[in-house]
């Protein structure tokens, strides 16, 4: 087990609704990216956010949008659902110790099971 | 465009016999390469990373070599067990865009007895 926890672990909605999915990161980490994993599919980059501002953004459009609170868990919100949304959604969170050209390992939870009908 | 591939076809290996992965990328610049496992249902869960000046890694019984020349990267699984049955995906992290993984689909192992 990473220590990064996710919720709720599945969820169903229909199109055109809104929902929010959490992560908590591991304890000390302070940066967190979300990826979006469609069945058969690699994850897909979908925005990071580094003490609590976005840190970066995939080929996703606004209606996905996030937040990072000061204890460093995450919120990914998704307004007006669309069928292609449905994925596992995945949250990483690591230590960015702001150096340079320096590798931080990311740490995966288990995903959130996102259904929209 | 960019594009990372593996294979998609399942590799079906006998139990002991080397597992052997290939990650294929076009279009990128990668400063470090990296395989993870996953299991169905769960998170990828991080094996090992190589970064761009090396050219092999080694972890028990997981080797990554890394080509930057043919852009390609391989994963062997050598003694392989039927606990190592599970998804493998190579993830590059392009160096203009630190911690902002690029997945490929992932290729499946299976081992059996």
């Amino acid at each position: 087990e990473t220590g990064v926890t996710q919720s709720p672990t599945h969820l169903i909605k229909t199109r055109g609704q809104q929902v929010t999915l959490r992560c908590s990161s591991q304890s000390g980490h302070n940066t967190v990216s979300w990826y979006q994993q469609a069945l058969g599919q690699g994850p897909q980059f979908i925005f990071q956010y580094y003490r609590e501002e976005e840190n970066g953004r995939g080929n996703f459009p606004p209606r996905f949008s996030g937040l990072q609170f000061p204890n460093y868990s995450s919120e990914l919100n998704v307004n007006a659902l669309e069928l292609d949304d449905s994925a596992l959604y995945l949250c990483a969170s690591s230590l960015d110790s702001g150096g340079l050209n320096s590798y931080n390992e990311q740490f995966f939870g288990p995903g959130t099971r996102l259904t929209v009908l | 465009s960019q594009k990372i591939e593996q294979n998609s076809e399942a590799l079906n290996i006998q139990e002991g016999k080397t597992a052997t992965l290939t990650c294929n990328y076009t279009n990128y610049s990668p400063a470090y390469l990296q395989w993870y496992r996953q299991d169905p249902g769960r998170g990828p869960v991080f094996l090992l990373l190589i970064r761009e000046n090396e050219k092999e890694k080694r972890k028990e019984r997981l080797k990554v070599t890394f080509d930057t020349t043919l852009k390609q990267s391989l994963f062997h699984i050598t003694a392989s067990q039927p606990a190592d049955s599970a998804t493998y995906l190579c993830a590059l992290e392009p160096a203009d865009s630190w911690g902002k993984l690029q997945f490929g689909a992932g290729t499946q192992v299976v081992v059996t007895p």
